[in-house]
Formats: C-alpha cells, sequence, structure tokens
C-alpha cells in the first residue's frame, strides 16, 4: 500500500521560511514525478509545483504564485520529497499535500499558517 | 491562461438518483502524443483528494464503476450512475496537459 506521509508545516511569520517534507513507502518512489498542491481553507486546489523522476534530469516546475519563492527537490536515497518555502506571504496559508503517481496517490496534507 | 469550468458549482442530488458534472476547458486538452490529460478527483469531508478517473476515462483502482468520464478536446462529463450517501463531496476536474495544472472550481455534491 502506497503511503505518503507529510510534515513541517506550523505557524511562521510572514517573510519567514519553513520546510516541508514527505516520505513516501510502498513505491518505487524514484520511477515516479512528483508533486505538491495546496488548498487555502475554504477554497480549492492548487498545483504549486512539481519535480521530475532522475531520467528527467530532476526538472522542476513552479506554479507563477511561488516561482522564486519555493523549491522542490527530493532524495531518492530516502523516499522523500521536499519543499523549501521562503519569503512566505499570508496568502501561502493552506494544507499542503504531496502527491505521487501522476496525482494517483496523495498524503494527509500538513497545515501551513502564515500570520504575525 | 487556461481555464477550467465546472457547472454546476452545488448539486443536490436524491440517494439511488443519477448525478453528471460537467467540465470545460478555455483551450484543448489534447497533448502532442494524442492523449488528453483530464482527471477527476473526489474530496470527502475532512480527507485528501482522491483521483477516480484519468485520462477522461480510465477509473483508477478501486473505483465503483458506478463512476464514469467521458468527453474530448475540451468538454468533458463525470458521472455517477446512482448516487450513494459516501459520494457527499466536491468533485474536481483537473487538466494536466499544459503546465501548471488547473483544477477545476469545484462541484459540492450532497444529498437531498
Amino acid at each position: 500500500e502506497v503511503q505518503l506521509v507529510e510534515s513541517g508545516g506550523g505557524l511562521v511569520q510572514p517573510g519567514g521560511s519553513l520546510r516541508l517534507s514527505c516520505a513516501a513507502s510502498g513505491v518505487t518512489f524514484s520511477d515516479y514525478s512528483m508533486d505538491w498542491v495546496r488548498q487555502a481553507p475554504g477554497k480549492g486546489l492548487e498545483c504549486v509545483g512539481r519535480i521530475r523522476k532522475k531520467g528527467s534530469y530532476y526538472t522542476t516546475e513552479y506554479a507563477a504564485s511561488v516561482k522564486g519563492r519555493f523549491t522542490i527537490s527530493r532524495d531518492d536515497s530516502k523516499n522523500s520529497l521536499y519543499l523549501q518555502m521562503n519569503s512566505l506571504r499570508t496568502e501561502d496559508t493552506a494544507v499542503y499535500y504531496c502527491a505521487g503517481r501522476w496525482l494517483g496517490d496523495w498524503g494527509q496534507g500538513t497545515l501551513v499558517t502564515v500570520s504575525s | 491562461d487556461l481555464v477550467m469550468t465546472q457547472s454546476p458549482l452545488s448539486l443536490p442530488v436524491t440517494l439511488g438518483q443519477p448525478a453528471s458534472i460537467s467540465c470545460r476547458s478555455s483551450q484543448s486538452l489534447v497533448y502532442s502524443d494524442g492523449n488528453t490529460y483530464l482527471d477527476w478527483f473526489q474530496q470527502r469531508p475532512g480527507q485528501s483528494p482522491r483521483r477516480l478517473i484519468y485520462q477522461i476515462s480510465n477509473r483508477d483502482s478501486g473505483v465503483p464503476d458506478r463512476f464514469s468520464g467521458s468527453g474530448s478536446g475540451t468538454d468533458f462529463t463525470l458521472k455517477i450512475s446512482r448516487v450513494e450517501a459516501e459520494d457527499v463531496g466536491v468533485y474536481y476536474c483537473m487538466e494536466s496537459t499544459h503546465w501548471p495544472y488547473i483544477f477545476g472550481q469545484g462541484t459540492k455534491l450532497e444529498i437531498k
């Protein structure tokens, strides 16, 4: 059974930084691109970014709203995905989900609250 | 920018009755490989999203066959043949042909 477990969420002040992690099990992690998707409270879903697999040179894509502030990385040896979030804004407040296998698998999400 | 438009946004349905959700894209979702990357997701209250359908009409493992997807180009539909209580939640279409991948606004299905 595939499991994706996010961690690292919490309360941070505007302008601050946070690093989210996603631990994968039950899947050959290195075979897949991985995505981060967020959901602001009471709102819909937004794709934050994607990192491709080694065979696609670990290339990344970002939503315009986070480009230049967020960085996605992965460590295939640890079956782990990361989201480094810098210069956080109040509008980044959301539940952040990691997703794999072309969004066929989702974690439970981790809440990030940006507030003073 | 590409826009995904779902309708209706609210869908009250009687148990056992069919339901249908429309999703329209402002651009063709046919990719250069000939495939169309249009998925449907269900989000039950308090849960993570779950993919139901990928590439227009392919059901994910474990998804009941009362769920079906159809369409082509820019117009797509999710149908539930007979709504059950466990189907309550928000349904999203999403295109993954163009980056950034875009979700529709969501359709809230409730039992009448």
